[in-house]
């Protein structure tokens, strides 16, 4: 295992249910993401956390929304999906140094289907 | 500019084969280039990864050829396994002040026995 652990596995949601996911790294690492990936296309960063700071948000969808309560843990809050938001959702950690490389370590994801 | 080109979309080899993924980019100011592995139901795990500073990594079966001026670069799995079937994904990034990966469309590689 990475040392990074996303729960549930699986979930199955209508469209107007509030769902959270959930994410935890046990590497003590300082930044943590948030990826969609869907079938044939490139993995999509939604959101990056640096020392529980959002630092980046890629033009997310507000039905999106992220919290990072502190450095290990990181939840995606989900309301009003679209059966588009179908995909597998992966959460990473990364030590980001100023001057290191970005080597960042996937939890195995959330498949989320929207019905 | 931000892309990273990756292909082909799927490959198949035969045991024992070469396998050769290619990945292309216009960002010069990318200095970083993982290679990451994903099995059916796992997250990626980084593989391999290069520098721009050297023209070629290997370890194991496994090796990254770089060509800076081409602003290409390509994973080459020697020796094919089926348990290298797996979808493979490049990526390029910025170290420093930017930490965004920036991934390939991924190639789909099957390793038959």
């Amino acid at each position: 295992e990475t040392g990074v652990t996303q729960t549930p596995r699986h979930l199955v949601m209508g469209m107007t249910n509030k769902k959270s996911l959930k994410c935890e790294q046990h590497l003590g690492h300082n930044a943590m993401y948030w990826y969609k990936q869907s079938a044939k296309k490139p993995l999509e960063l939604m959101f990056v956390y640096n020392f529980k700071e959002q630092t980046e948000n890629n033009s997310v969808p507000s039905r999106f929304s992220p919290e990072c309560p502190n450095s290990s843990h990181l939840f995606l809050h989900l309301h009003t999906l679209q059966p588009e938001d179908s995909a597998l959702y992966l959460c990473a950690s990364s030590q980001r140094e100023r001057s290191s490389y970005n080597e960042q370590f996937f939890g195995p994801g959330t498949r989320l289907t929207v019905l | 500019q931000q892309q990273v080109k990756q292909s082909p979309q799927s490959l198949i080899v035969q045991k024992g084969g070469i396998s050769i993924i290619n990945c292309a980019y216009e960002n010069t100011a990318f200095d970083y280039f993982p290679w990451y592995q994903q099995f059916p139901g796992k997250g990626p795990a980084l593989l391999i990864a290069i520098r721009p500073d050297v023209s070629e990594k290997k370890e194991g079966r496994f090796t990254i050829s770089f060509n800076k001026s081409a602003k290409q670069f390509s994973l080459h799995i020697m020796d094919s396994q089926p348990g290298d079937s797996a979808t493979y994904f490049c990526a390029a990034s910025i170290s420093g002040s930017s930490y965004k990966l920036i991934f390939g469309s991924g190639t789909r590689l099957l390793v038959r026995p």
